[in-house]
Formats: C-alpha cells, structure tokens, sequence
C-alpha cells in the first residue's frame, strides 16, 4: 500500500540554525499538509500545500516557516532560525481528489538543543 | 476558535468489550469527520472516516455521526490488546475550500487481556 515517507526520522539540531525535514508524499495525491505534535499535546495543522502553493496555514506558521516541492515528488518544511520551543514531531500527510481523507508519514522528532 | 473535544481517558475494556469513544465539535458546519489511531511514539493512522449522518461500519469498527448533536463517536467491537492506542477525532473545517484538520487530544484505550 502506498505510504508518505519522511526523512530524517530524527533530527538534533542547535538552537538558531535552519533545519529542513523532507517528506515524499503518495504519488497521485495532490494535497500535502504539514502538522506538528509537542510531546503530550494535540496534533496541530501547520500549513496546507496544493498546485505549487500555499492554500492554507495556521497561526503557527510564521515567517520563521518555509516550504516548498522543489521537484515532482518531495514536499519540504524548513525553519530558518530553531528555536527551543520548535521541538516536536512533525507530520507530513497528503490527500488524493475531493475531500479524500489524510495520510499521515512516520513522523519527523526535531530536537532543538 | 474551533474546537474538538474528547474525553482523555484512560478507558479500559475487558477483551472482546466493546470500546466506545466520543467527540464532540464546534463548529457547526464542519462536514469532514475522521478517526486516527496513533500509538505511543507513532504517527496518526487513519481508522475511519464518516460525511453523513448515520453509521458507517468497516470491520470491527463502527462510526457514528449526528450533526445536530455535533457528536461523533467510534465503537471498536470485540476489543483487543492490540487495539491499545490514543484514539484522535479531527474534524474538516467549514471553509469551502479549507481541507486542514482539528484534532481533538485523543482518548487512551487501554485493552485489558
């Protein structure tokens, strides 16, 4: 069964550097999502991704957040300047047509020293 | 502030119980509702998902969704072990074109053997 891969599955990092988590999503999906988790909280959507753009992002996602699909399978998050509290797992999940429901990958654990 | 809300456990069953999980939602256009399961240290895996009112089953899994209400629920018959997980409710936005899930804090289920 297909699945939405993401690379590193974890990433150590110092606080004030930039860090890109990378995900391949399912191949004929067309929606990519971006969550994250703080350890013990909710799942929170960060930012939606669909025909090469931004479709929607929550208040989270500021100007510290990027991301991209550089080519025509990876879909990246990058956070220009880490910051303690940016440590979490990160989810990417995409979706197919219509309001077909959202896979998630394994999860990315980002932890800022 | 859309908000789901579940009751955060911990919910125990006996083998072979039925496990009934509940949600709740606020905004009253939502039209979207899924279930993920996520075990400890894992990513959100997609159990079921439900758009009309009514029930829809798929296996031992039984959704349930009353809009008046803004209620959702999940019965897991005959329970297992394995089934021990932190259920999530997330819910669609309204908005037309908006495709980002809420998620509720999620119940633990605990299958006692």
């Amino acid at each position: 069964e297909p699945e939405v891969t993401q690379t590193p599955s974890h990433q150590v990092t110092q606080m004030g550097q930039e860090v890109i988590l990378r995900c391949v999503p399912i191949s004929n999906h067309l929606y990519f999502y971006w969550y994250r988790q703080i350890l013990g909280q909710k799942v929170e959507f960060l930012v939606s991704f669909y025909n090469n753009e931004i479709s929607e992002k929550s208040e989270i996602f500021d100007d510290q957040f990027s991301v991209e699909r550089p080519d025509g399978s990876n879909f990246t998050l990058k956070i220009r300047s880490t910051k303690l509290e940016d440590s979490a797992m990160y989810f990417c999940a995409s979706s197919g047509q219509g309001y077909q429901p959202q896979h998630f990958g394994d999860g990315t654990r980002l932890s800022i020293l | 502030q859309k908000e789901v809300e579940q009751n955060s456990g911990p919910l125990s069953v006996p083998e072979g119980a039925i496990a009934s999980l509940n949600c709740t939602y606020s905004d009253r256009g939502s039209q979207s509702f899924f279930w993920y399961r996520q075990y400890s240290g894992k990513s959100p895996e997609l159990i079921m998902f439900i758009y009309s009112n009514g029930d829809k089953e798929d296996g031992r899994f039984t959704a349930q969704l009353n809009k008046a209400s803004q209620y959702v629920s999940l019965l897991i018959r005959d329970s297992q072990p394995s089934d021990s997980a932190t259920y999530l409710c997330a819910v669609k936005s309204s908005s037309g074109s908006a495709r980002q899930l809420t998620f509720g804090s999620g119940t633990q289920l605990t299958v006692l053997p």
